[in-house]
């Protein structure tokens, strides 16, 4: 069955430390990948999107994602992480054959000030 | 406000009552979706309508969850005999074709 793996369950930072957070998905086919972002108290949100095309996607707020297909991995990453990303992010995918999204877990994100 | 809505953003209930909750998708999106989320888990798929066609059900949703999206506008979700294990936020989510989909903010279900 197709899933989504996130193997960092919490992560804590200082700002302006770098951030990588790991997915990997499991399909073998044509997948489209999205992170989304839970600040505290409010709806998920999508931070990118990969359809197709250049494998490194840009998003919001500074977020970029790569898409290795080799890897099966679609990792989120930022340069410098704010107090203000403190949330939480999921890592979904949606297959071709399908309409409805497959999330990972969830990466708990702390950023110390 | 434009986006997801759902109402009621909290409930709670005894075991063995029926609950009801509505969607509010964005206006011209033709789909729209129902998940489910447990404590320290991503969101589960439950349902999806396109239009007012529910084109896909879940294993996760037993002959107790029923779900409506009569004129392809707002949809309902109901839960019959809750039990405890449905004590969960139950998320809506809408798109337009092939496309992102928009979460509203939830319903948060306590069965007690």
């Amino acid at each position: 069955a197709q899933s989504v793996s996130q193997h960092n369950h919490h992560v804590i930072l200082s700002e302006a430390a770098s951030l990588e957070l790991g997915c990997n998905y499991s399909y073998g086919g044509t997948v489209n990948l999205f992170w989304y972002v839970q600040y505290p108290g409010q709806h998920l949100q999508l931070l990118l999107k990969y359809f197709s095309g250049d494998p490194l996607v840009k998003g919001i707020k500074g977020f970029e994602a790569e898409f290795i297909k080799s890897k099966f991995s679609f990792n989120l990453r930022k340069p410098s992480v704010q107090w203000s990303d403190t949330a939480e992010y999921f890592c979904a995918s949606w297959m071709d054959s399908s309409y409805k999204l497959i999330f990972g877990s969830g990466t708990r994100l702390l950023v110390r000030p | 406000d434009t986006g997801v809505s759902q109402d009621p953003r909290h409930k709670i209930t005894k075991r063995g009552q029926n609950v009801t909750f509505r969607c509010d998708p964005i206006s011209e999106h033709n789909r729209l979706y129902w998940y489910r989320q447990t404590l320290g888990q991503g969101p589960e798929f439950l349902t999806y309508f396109q239009n007012e066609a529910q084109l896909e059900k879940s294993r996760l949703l037993s002959d107790r969850f029923s779900a409506e999206r009569p004129k392809g506008s707002f949809s309902t979700l109901e839960i019959q005999r809750t039990e405890q294990g449905d004590s969960a936020m139950y998320l809506c989510a809408s798109s337009l074709e092939n496309n992102e989909q928009f979460f509203g903010p939830g319903t948060r279900l306590t069965v007690l």
